[in-house]
């Protein structure tokens, strides 16, 4: 399975930062699987912020409190992320990532995005 | 929250030495621990699933073990090719799943 991450590389501190994740080679639609946001800022380790299954149920890192959103499309085999409210913390590289049983075992090439006026 | 330490942080070996990275965790998490390759740039790589599987492709220089809060990564004769930062990765608690801080690895 392939997974490739677009999405505005600018976003404006106070507005929202909105993400797609492609799926390509393998079902989305799977059971097998959730569909995961994870962020690294520069220099930094990584943040799970969130998944999705197939039929829309998700969660998210209590961190981010009420700003995520997590919603998957499998007739356009894709999923995405919306995080509002952005400030410069928000700043990194977000990937999208396959959850299977735990295990992030798929990765997109992640992109890279600048929260700045 | 499930807190994940790893140390130590950095690390600096030669070809050939064996390296080992410990991960802790703040509570037991049975064996729900996964270990992480990310060379600059890309994506963290897959390398032990469940404290101690090596995943499929990975060189069996690779081992992990441990149980509950204590695990251990090694490698058994570092190469160039694994110079990289490591990450464990806990799921039993999934609200949030949670990483390690990192694990700089360096050749000397």
């Amino acid at each position: 399975v392939q997974l490739q991450e677009s999405g505005p590389g600018l976003v404006k501190p106070s507005e929202t930062l909105s993400l797609t994740c492609a799926v390509s080679g393998g079902s989305i639609r799977s059971d097998s699987y959730y569909w995961t946001w994870i962020r690294q800022p520069a220099g930094k380790g990584l943040e799970w912020i969130g998944r999705v299954y197939a039929s829309g149920s998700t969660s998210h890192n209590p961190s981010l409190k009420s700003r995520v959103t997590i919603s998957i499309d499998t007739s356009k085999t894709h999923f995405s992320l919306n995080l509002t409210s952005v400030t410069a913390a928000d700043t990194a590289v977000y990937y999208c990532a396959r959850d299977f049983l735990g295990k992030f075992d798929s990765w997109g090439q992640g992109a890279l995005v600048t929260v700045s006026s | 929250d499930i807190q994940m330490t790893q140390s130590p942080s950095s690390l600096s070996a030669s070809v050939g030495d064996r390296v080992t990275i410990t991960c802790q965790a703040s509570q037991d998490i049975s064996n729900y621990l996964n270990w992480y390759q990310q060379k600059p740039g890309k994506p963290p790589n897959l390398v032990i699933s469940d404290a101690s599987n090596l995943e499929t492709g990975v060189p069996s220089r690779f081992s992990g073990s441990g149980s509950g809060t204590d695990f251990t990564f090694t490698i058994s004769s570092l190469q160039p090719e694994d110079i990289a930062t490591y990450y464990c990765q806990q799921y039993a608690d999934l609200r949030p799943i949670t990483f390690g801080q990192g694990t700089r690895l360096e050749l000397k």
